[in-house]
């Protein structure tokens, strides 16, 4: 089974730096996706980015880019020029494919605060 | 337009009632997803319909019944809840295309959310 580990239950950054959440997952699965999702409070879940396994260029979204290291099975997520809009839980997760029947499993999530 | 809307944002209801939450997409998606979100937790799959037939059930108990009157509409209805289904519940769609090389177009989108509180 799949499963998807965020360590850092809690973290901070000052606005207008960088921060790096980390994420680490275990699958025997050869290809699949791995995607990362804000939820601000209060507010709607949105994908920040998603990464295909076998592509090995590294996914990026204007201040949010990812470190895909699949030898060592992780995902983290660097978001750069922190902004007070980037407080929100953070939720990494894992699909083996695109499709509905295909399960999105999230990890326990990191709770980031942006600090002015 | 790429929303899911919800209703209610909120419902309080006493363990005998019966309520329904409602979900509602006008993307063009079909698939159409139930999670139920703790505080502080990731979202939990409950039911997947695609193409208006239910294609996944996580075991779910039998207090919640999802029903799929057309490809835009899901509902959950809710008899005989108990204080622990207390949550955040999160109605998500997408496109789900069977053609492997649209699927990645497949991503969810999420709607805000019912918060309900069962007392």
């Amino acid at each position: 089974a799949q499963t998807v580990t965020q360590s850092q239950p809690e973290m901070s950054v000052q606005e207008a730096e960088t921060v790096t959440l980390s994420c680490t997952y275990d699958t025997s699965e050869s290809n699949y996706y791995l995607f990362w999702y804000k939820q601000p409070p209060s507010r709607q879940m949105i994908l920040v980015i998603r990464q295909e396994a076998y592509k090995q260029q590294n996914a990026t979204e204007n201040r949010f880019s990812v470190n895909f290291q699949k030898a060592a099975k992780s995902f983290s997520l660097k978001i750069s020029d922190s902004q007070l809009g980037d407080t929100a839980m953070y939720f990494c997760a894992f699909s083996r494919g695109l499709a509905s029947y295909d399960k999105v499993i999230f990890g326990p999530g990191t709770s980031l605060s942006v600090i002015p | 337009d790429t929303e899911v809307t919800q209703t209610p944002k909120h419902l309080v209801m006493g363990m005998t009632n019966k309520k329904s939450l409602k979900c509602e997409q006008h993307m063009g998606h079909r698939a159409m997803y139930w999670y139920k979100q703790k505080a502080k937790k990731p979202p939990e799959l409950m039911f997947v319909y695609s193409y208006e037939k239910l294609s996944i059930n996580e075991s779910v108990p039998s207090r919640f019944s999802p029903e799929c009157p057309n490809s835009s509409l899901l509902n959950l209805h809710l008899h005989a809840l108990q204080p622990e289904d207390s949550a955040l519940y999160l109605c998500a769609s997408s496109q789900d295309t069977g053609t492997s090389a649209l699927r990645q177009h497949n991503e969810q989108f999420f709607g805000p959310g019912t918060r309900l509180t069962v007392l």
